[in-house]
């Protein structure tokens, strides 16, 4: 049974850019989750999807950033004209049932984004 | 809003050794608490799960204790290893929402 995947592993971009990172959750898992760890910093939660659903969006950036969990393929997060300060890793996570209190999160190896 | 703490910040033993992180969080209105391990480049890997019921879990050389009143967890690592060198990431959620709230780690060197 495949991990959570995250892809690509690394991300550069011009400021200005779009950066799309994609996150597959685990085989079975609805739930999906975006955090994101800024140099030094701790992960910090951005969004908690379910399948064509935002639940929670109450850590992401009110302008630029977007997030999409489509019935079919992988969870999108989007970032749109893209700024140094959004130089981070992305990390993704999937549970098979909702909520973090209901089940452990299972977290992929993250998309590293570089904005020059 | 919850505040995880993780001290120290960074440790090296060398082998052989046994040892402790700390993990303090400000509210005690906890559902679970996690631990993790980040190898350097890639993601993380759950160590740990405590629900806010429970007082510990173990598995293998790895034991982690909740005490939920006063806010705090430790992970005590037993005869460490060189293998065990990486960042451990304490991770709270709690009993309404649905994220977890990170420490930002303790980076552990074990030295051959």
């Amino acid at each position: 049974n495949a991990g959570v995947m995250q892809n690509p592993r690394h991300l550069v971009r011009r400021r200005g850019q779009e950066a799309r990172l994609r996150c597959s959750p685990m085989k079975g898992h609805s739930h999906v989750y975006w955090y994101r760890q800024l140099p030094e910093e701790g992960l910090k939660f951005m969004v908690y999807l379910q399948k064509e659903n935002i639940i929670d969006e109450s850590g992401m950036p009110k302008e630029r950033f977007s997030a999409e969990f489509p019935k079919e393929g992988p969870s999108i997060l989007r970032i749109q004209q893209v700024v140094r300060g959004d130089s981070a890793a992305y990390f993704c996570a999937s549970s098979l049932r909702s909520g973090a209190f209901t089940d452990t999160q299972y977290f992929g190896p993250g998309t590293r984004l570089t904005v020059l | 809003k919850q505040e995880v703490t993780q001290i120290p910040a960074a440790l090296s033993v060398p082998e052989g050794e046994n040892l402790v992180l700390n993990c303090s969080f400000t509210d005690s209105a906890i559902y679970n608490l996690q631990w993790f391990r980040q190898d350097p480049g890639k993601g993380l890997t759950s160590l740990l799960l405590i629900q806010s019921s429970q007082r510990e879990q173990t598995s293998g050389r790895l034991n982690a204790s909740l005490d939920k009143s006063s806010g705090r967890s430790t992970l005590y690592i037993a005869a460490s290893q060189p293998g065990d060198s990486a960042t451990y990431l304490c991770a709270v959620s709690a009993d309404t929402g649905n994220q977890f709230y990170f420490g930002t780690g303790t980076s552990l060197t074990v030295i051959p």
